[in-house]
């Protein structure tokens, strides 16, 4: 059964620090994952997807993500944190078993200390 | 400017209440999809449409229906059966492009009962 689990409800970092958020996934067939950012009171906007080709992705804002298959992982990163990249990160994953069927993550807050 | 729209941003509703919250898209997208967001929570699917006059239920559809009688347009009603309307609703669509493709997010609506 497809499953996403986001492996922190929240991660703290100070401006100018890496940033990591950590996905993992369950997937029976061959997957594509997606990150999206949800800014307080907002839709999400997508960071990035995987979706076969390229195992590291990059997105918007300075953001990336590495798929690996072998340890069913999809993190995210960035190498220096702003203020304005405070938000909520959900990781997803689009699959199809029987039907197409999109699960997300329950989501990482992150903060940003100045 | 291609996007999501819903409206209103903000909706109270009594308790036995039906309302009806909008969702409209000009991405010329086959796909829309109602999510309900709870605190600390994913999200969650309520209702899908891959086609005009097609729809089907998603994980949580008690207490709501849809109608998909236009391609650009997928509104939501949450009816006086829907036990805790309370929470943040997301309308997004997508292209079905093999089924791999992301979903874009319209700004959402939030809902108290009252």
């Amino acid at each position: 059964a497809q499953s996403v689990t986001q492996l922190d409800s929240h991660v703290s970092v100070s401006e100018g620090t890496p940033v990591l958020l950590r996905c993992n996934y369950s997937s029976s067939y061959s997957p594509s994952l997606f990150w999206y950012v949800q800014h307080p009171n907002k839709g999400l906007q997508l960071l990035l997807k995987y979706t076969s080709a390229a195992t590291l992705v990059k997105g918007i804002n300075g953001f990336e993500a590495e798929f690996k298959k072998s340890e069913t992982s999809f993190h995210l990163t960035k190498p220096s944190a702003h203020m304005s990249d405070a938000a909520e990160y959900f990781c997803v994953v689009r699959d199809y078993t029987g039907g197409f069927k999109t699960i997300f993550g329950a989501g990482t807050r992150l903060f940003v200390k100045a | 400017d291609g996007g999501i729209t819903q409206s209103p941003k903000y909706l109270f509703r009594k308790e036995g209440q039906n309302v009806t919250l909008s969702c409209e898209q000009n991405l010329n997208h086959d796909a829309m999809y109602w999510y309900r967001q709870d605190p600390g929570q994913g999200l969650r699917l309520i209702y899908y449409s891959q086609i005009v006059n097609d729809f089907q239920k998603g994980d949580i559809a008690e207490g709501y229906s849809v109608s998909r009688e236009k391609k650009e347009s997928f509104p939501l009603t949450v009816t006086s059966a829907q036990k805790n309307p309370t929470a943040f609703y997301l309308c997004a669509s997508s292209d079905p492009g093999g089924g791999y493709n992301e979903q874009f997010f319209g700004p959402g609506t939030r809902l108290t009962v009252l």
